[in-house]
């Protein structure tokens, strides 16, 4: 299985602050990357895929790079709504395998 | 707009199978670039990938549980369903369905329910 590795895994940040979240690859998996949004009692929300496209309607302060093995989501200003926890997923390969979460939270 | 809800038990006893529907509102039910999936959360853990079937009754499983589950598909109610048998206390998680959208190159998970709390105990 490809393991998804995310760091940190706890990011303490303020409202307007950019953060940038990596997510790192076992294995080469082209740009079949996305990225998660999580919140409690709420379904989960598709941010990026394929490493950089931003779904419809997300906000463009966020924005996905790389490809190969080495990502990063990054939040250009961070908005109240945005504290939440972010997931990485692989799609390249079977299993999809999910990174660990990166937990961000109000400074 | 694509909605998914989930449904079933949310206690099931050690051993016994776990059964949950997912019901799927909107467009897009029996169109062939989507793929219809169940991803689980354990407590205070990561996203697990289960399994996903396309409408014409195509599965992928996950090699990890794949001796344990069974997926279905009822396109004339637009549902689909999942089975894991002999669950044990591992198995207790939320359990999320999924729409996979896997077409022109571009793979990914873009509507979900909103998930449902299984607890295995006796």
């Amino acid at each position: 299985d490809i393991q998804l590795t995310q760091s940190p895994s706890f990011l303490s940040a303020s409202i307007g602050d950019r953060v940038t979240i990596t997510c790192r690859a076992s294995q080469v998996i082209s740009s079949y990357l996305a990225w998660y949004q999580l919140k409690p009692g709420k379904a989960p929300n598709l941010l990026i895929y394929g490493a950089s496209t931003l779904q419809s309607g997300v906000p463009s302060r966020f924005s996905g790079s790389g490809s190969g093995t080495e990502f990063t989501l990054t939040v250009s200003s961070l908005q109240p709504e945005d504290f939440a926890t972010y997931y990485c997923q692989q799609l390249n390969s079977y299993p999809i395998t999910f990174g660990q979460g990166t937990r961000l939270e109000i400074k | 707009q694509v909605q998914l809800q989930e449904s079933g038990p949310g206690l099931v006893l050690p051993s016994q199978t776990l059964a949950l529907t997912c019901s799927v509102s909107g467009d897009s039910f029996s169109s062939g670039g989507y793929y219809w999936s169940w991803i689980r959360q354990h407590p205070g853990k990561g996203l697990q990938w289960i399994a996903y079937i396309h409408y014409s009754g195509k599965t992928y499983y996950n090699p990890s549980l794949k001796s344990r589950i069974t997926m279905s598909v009822d396109a004339s109610k637009n549902q689909f369903s999942l089975k894991l048998s002999s669950v044990t206390a591992a198995d207790t998680a939320m359990y999320y369905c999924a729409r996979y959208h896997s077409n022109s190159g571009d793979n990914y998970f873009d509507y979900w329910g909103q998930g449902t709390l299984v607890t295995v105990s006796s």
